[in-house]
């Protein structure tokens, strides 16, 4: 099945420091990839739409200069939270479509739990 | 804006006992529907998906869900749980040809044996 690898898992690290997570297509290709956030017993918030080769698009109210996305190639897209601060901690999970899986269904990774301390 | 509404947040059963869990959404156009599954310690995936035709649509492990448009309902069913099916349990809608999912706030099953 298709697999979504990110990476690191968890990360603990001090205010004002930026964070990268990554997130791969391990066994297709992903013209798309979905960054979403998870609040504890929330539900998981669509952050923004990672397209290969263009830029992001960002949800209402997410700060694109804080949040960096990056899809440099069909199997690997990138977020960094840049001077991290407290309220950042969070859990974040990264989707993503094969381009040949048609609309739906998206393959999630097993997310990077994010502690600023 | 659209929403997705899991009314039960935390179910708990016993082995063998019927499962249903709630999900309605608010969307008057055409909608793609999916439950999705979280066990402990892993990532989402998918137990079932309705993108059109027949309205009873049968995901793996023996789960079942049923779309009543008139309801905005797609509830998640299945007749006799197991230990094993103990997760949380996250609905999700996209509307017609587009690739953002919206989800609901998840149902925590826990399962007694």
């Amino acid at each position: 099945g298709a697999v979504v690898s990110q990476h690191p898992s968890w990360v603990i690290c001090k205010s004002g420091t930026s964070v990268k997570i990554e997130c791969r297509s391990l066994d297709f290709q992903a013209t798309t990839m979905f960054w979403y956030r998870q609040f504890p017993k929330q539900s998981l918030m669509l952050m923004a739409t990672s397209n290969e080769g263009s830029k992001a698009t960002y949800e209402q109210g997410v700060e694109k200069d804080k949040f960096l996305i990056n899809h440099a190639s069909l199997t690997l897209s990138t977020l960094t939270v840049t001077s991290a601060h407290p309220e950042d901690s969070s859990f974040y999970i990264c989707s993503a479509r094969d381009r040949l899986g048609g609309i739906q269904p998206q393959h999630f990774g097993d997310g990077t739990r994010l502690s600023i301390l | 804006a659209q929403s997705v509404s899991q009314h039960n947040h935390h179910v708990i059963l016993s082995e063998a006992a019927s499962l249903e869990l709630g999900c309605n959404y608010s969307y008057g156009g055409t909608v793609n529907l999916f439950w999705y599954v979280q066990y402990p310690g892993q990532h989402l995936q998918l137990l079932l998906k309705y993108f059109s035709g027949d309205p009873l649509v049968k995901g793996i492990k023996g789960f079942e869900a049923e779309f009543i448009k008139s309801k905005f309902s797609f509830n998640l069913r299945k007749p006799s749980v197991q230990w094993s099916d103990t997760a949380e349990y996250f609905c999700a809608v996209a509307t017609y040809n587009t690739d953002k999912l919206i989800f609901g706030t998840g149902t925590r099953l826990q399962v007694f044996p």
